[in-house]
């Protein structure tokens, strides 16, 4: 039961322009929702997170978007950069889940000099 | 200050055995959950302890089992290993329960055979 999807399993972006990374949830009472940032042979790292109570979070050039009546986040990412090439997982919990995040199945960004 | 250590890093075991992963928190952490992610899988949540209790449990079977020791370190025992168990076993340290800020170690590949 995949209650978090990333449906773009990879992403190509030129050096410079807007990445845009999707994530859907199914479950409506999830009210935080982050982004990590994984290298290969590194664990994750996390980059932004949101509350339900906003739509939009900013720190440099990441922003995440949230449209709650779409069950719908984005990250996006501006100006890209070649170091952003990493696979982006975003993740949930909710009310009803505890401390328990549900993580999507990740998008691989690739940043294209 | 140090950051999330696992070890080992890479493990091959045999259908049947058991195998214990171990993670060191990061420091002042008293919080840690683990993690299994599949092949071409997003990190799925086994379960999380505080203070040396399981508080919370994701669904795995009892033959996942922890333990959290005083300095927060922490221990994640399989049994009876099947081969579907073959994964990326991440351990994430927080400052609590319910903070939505983990820091994730670069985590441990089984190999069941």
């Amino acid at each position: 039961d995949q209650q978090v999807k990333q449906n773009s399993p990879s992403l190509s972006v030129q050096e410079g322009r807007i990445s845009i990374l999707n994530c859907d949830y199914t479950n409506s009472m999830f009210d935080y929702f982050l982004w990590y940032k994984k290298y290969p042979a590194e664990g994750p790292t996390f980059l932004i997170s949101i509350s339900s109570i906003k739509d939009k979070n900013e720190d440099g050039r990441f922003t995440v978007f949230l449209n709650k009546s779409a069950k719908h986040l984005s990250l996006h990412i501006v100006p890209s950069q070649p170091g952003d090439s990493a696979v982006y997982f975003c993740a949930a919990r909710g009310r009803d889940t505890g401390n328990q995040f549900y993580f999507g199945t990740g998008t691989s960004l690739t940043v294209i000099p | 200050e140090t950051g999330v250590t696992q070890s080992p890093t890479h493990l091959i075991k045999t259908r049947g055995q058991q195998v214990t992963l171990r993670c060191s928190s990061q420091s002042g952490h008293n919080t840690v959950s683990w993690y299994q992610q599949a092949l071409g899988q997003g990190p799925q949540f086994i379960f999380q302890y505080y203070r040396e209790e399981e508080n919370g449990r994701g669904n795995f079977p009892p033959r996942f089992s922890g333990l959290q020791f005083p300095n927060y370190s922490s221990e994640l025992n399989v049994n009876a290993l099947e081969l579907d168990d073959s994964a990326l076993y991440l351990c994430a340290s927080s400052l609590a329960p319910s903070s939505g800020t983990q820091y994730f170690g670069p985590g441990t590949r089984l190999t069941v055979l």
